[in-house]
């Protein structure tokens, strides 16, 4: 069970978009359709941001959005505020009950 | 509003346990999966592993196996993870987080507010 790749760190300026890549294996990403995306402020718990591919818990803003192409998973969040900049994880079911995580990406608003 | 709370930070030798538990309230408890996630400093987040308590047949992390023991208490809507021979590298922030109903398909959506756990002798 080996970390999903993500990009160490994403910037881009307030009212871009950017987005965040997850590469996995067809055991995970490619294999199920359960990917989830976390926000994490430093010292803070995580917060679900993106389950299931690309479905938003209730209270996410539309400009959190997720998708997934083959064994890679994305997090593209437009019109960037301040407020967004944060360490984001993504995660992927990976058959028998497990999960496995990204390394985690840095997104800093310029 | 289902909320997890975490007990108290704790600081252990090498080579011994820490078990940390994660107290479920406002909100069904047996059959949610609770994961097991943590943190070392400076790192990113890792799966530890799973129970859903209605069942009481946790799911590990191969890394994990044999190390950490999960279980659940339905009587007081609490799950705990222990995880023996400390050593260094297990210092980190251990968090509890809810997943899904009767599936460990699903995202975790409420989280516990983290156990510090510090290994040092």
């Amino acid at each position: 069970q080996s970390a999903l790749t993500q990009p160490r760190s994403v910037s881009g300026s307030p009212g871009q978009s950017v987005t965040i890549s997850c590469t996995g294996t067809s055991s995970d990403v490619g294999g199920y359709n359960y990917v989830s995306w976390y926000q994490q402020y430093s010292g803070k718990a995580p917060k679900l941001m993106i389950y299931d591919v690309s479905q938003r818990p209730s209270g996410v803003p539309d400009r959190f959005s997720g998708s997934k192409s083959g064994n890679t998973a994305s997090l593209t969040i437009s019109g960037l505020q301040a407020e967004d900049e944060a360490d984001y994880y993504c995660c992927s079911y990976a058959g028998s009950h497990t999960h496995v995580f990204g390394g985690g990406t840095k997104l800093t608003v310029l | 509003q289902v909320q997890l709370v975490q007990s108290g930070a704790e600081v252990k030798k090498p080579g011994s346990s820490v078990k940390v538990s994660c107290k479920a309230s406002g909100g069904t408890f047996s059959s949610y999966v609770i994961n097991w996630v943590r943190q070392a400093p400076g790192q990113g987040l890792e799966w530890m592993g799973g129970i859903i308590p209605i069942f009481n047949k946790p799911k590990f992390a191969q890394k994990f196996q044999g190390r950490v023991t999960i279980t659940a208490d339905q009587s007081t809507s609490t799950a705990y993870m222990e995880l023996s021979s400390l050593r260094s590298e297990d210092t980190a922030v251990y968090y509890c987080a809810r997943g899904g109903d009767l599936s460990y398909f699903y995202g975790m959506d409420v989280w516990g507010q983290g156990t510090t756990v510090t290994v040092s002798s």
